[in-house]
């Protein structure tokens, strides 16, 4: 069956750092790339950036360029997401999913809670 | 930066048509795809390709395209249609964005 499952919520310190993961079913790694999402308390989807798993190839858009970073293990079938210097706005629910070109995002991880707060 | 741009509500009777616009300058070059959230869940694929249906997706939900417009219908609406609706696309480099999204009310 095809999953992508993430890790647990998080509590962190303004300032601080956070890791979440995405573990994909190995056939997911091999065909498709992995997305990261979060939403904000009550707000819309806001995209965060994608990795390339077989080739680690990642980018995200400018507004998280230097405090975001996407990478991937394909020997565990993982993708992570790690977030620096956190902020209270930064509060979300954080989803992962996987997308092939041209056939959206059709398969997702069932979000991960990081709450930034002193 | 490259917004799309949804309507925060829409109301609809059981049974009658529900139209979700989203609106995007890039959309005649980029592909469209619609996204429903119920609470607590995460986004479901319901439309790609501009007015393909994944495999499990009932029919009364369709895509289409006009221009720089795209909207979402659903014929017949049903109360378990009632949610949150997100259209995505990506900008001129290609960085995928999400619409602001749309709550669809049935009455």
């Amino acid at each position: 069956q095809v999953q992508m499952v993430q890790s647990g919520p998080e509590v962190k310190k303004p300032g601080s750092s956070v890791k979440v993961s995405c573990k994909a079913s190995a056939d997911i790694f091999s065909s498709y790339m992995i997305i990261w999402v979060r939403q904000a308390p009550g707000q819309g989807l806001e995209y965060m950036g994608r990795i390339s798993p077989i080739s680690g190839t990642a980018n995200s858009p400018q507004k998280f360029q230097g405090r975001v970073t996407i990478t991937a293990d394909k020997f565990t079938s993982t993708a992570y997401l790690d977030m620096s210097d956190l902020r209270s706005d930064d509060t979300a629910v954080y989803f992962c999913a996987r997308i092939r070109s041209s056939y959206g995002m059709d398969v997702w991880g069932q979000g991960t809670s990081v709450i930034v707060s002193s | 930066s490259y917004e799309l741009k949804q309507p925060p509500s829409v109301s609809v009777s059981p049974g009658q048509t529900a139209r979700i616009t989203c609106s995007g300058d890039a959309l005649p070059n980029q592909y469209s795809y619609w996204y429903q959230q119920k609470p607590g869940q995460a986004p479901k694929l319901m439309i790609y390709q501009d007015s393909a249906r994944p495999s499990g997706i009932p029919e009364r939900f369709s895509g289409s395209s006009s221009g720089t417009t795209v909207t979402l219908t659903i014929t017949g609406v049903q109360a378990e249609d009632e949610a949150d609706y997100y259209c995505q696309s990506a900008d001129t480099s290609y960085t995928y964005v999400f619409g602001s999204g749309t709550k669809v009310t049935v009455l």
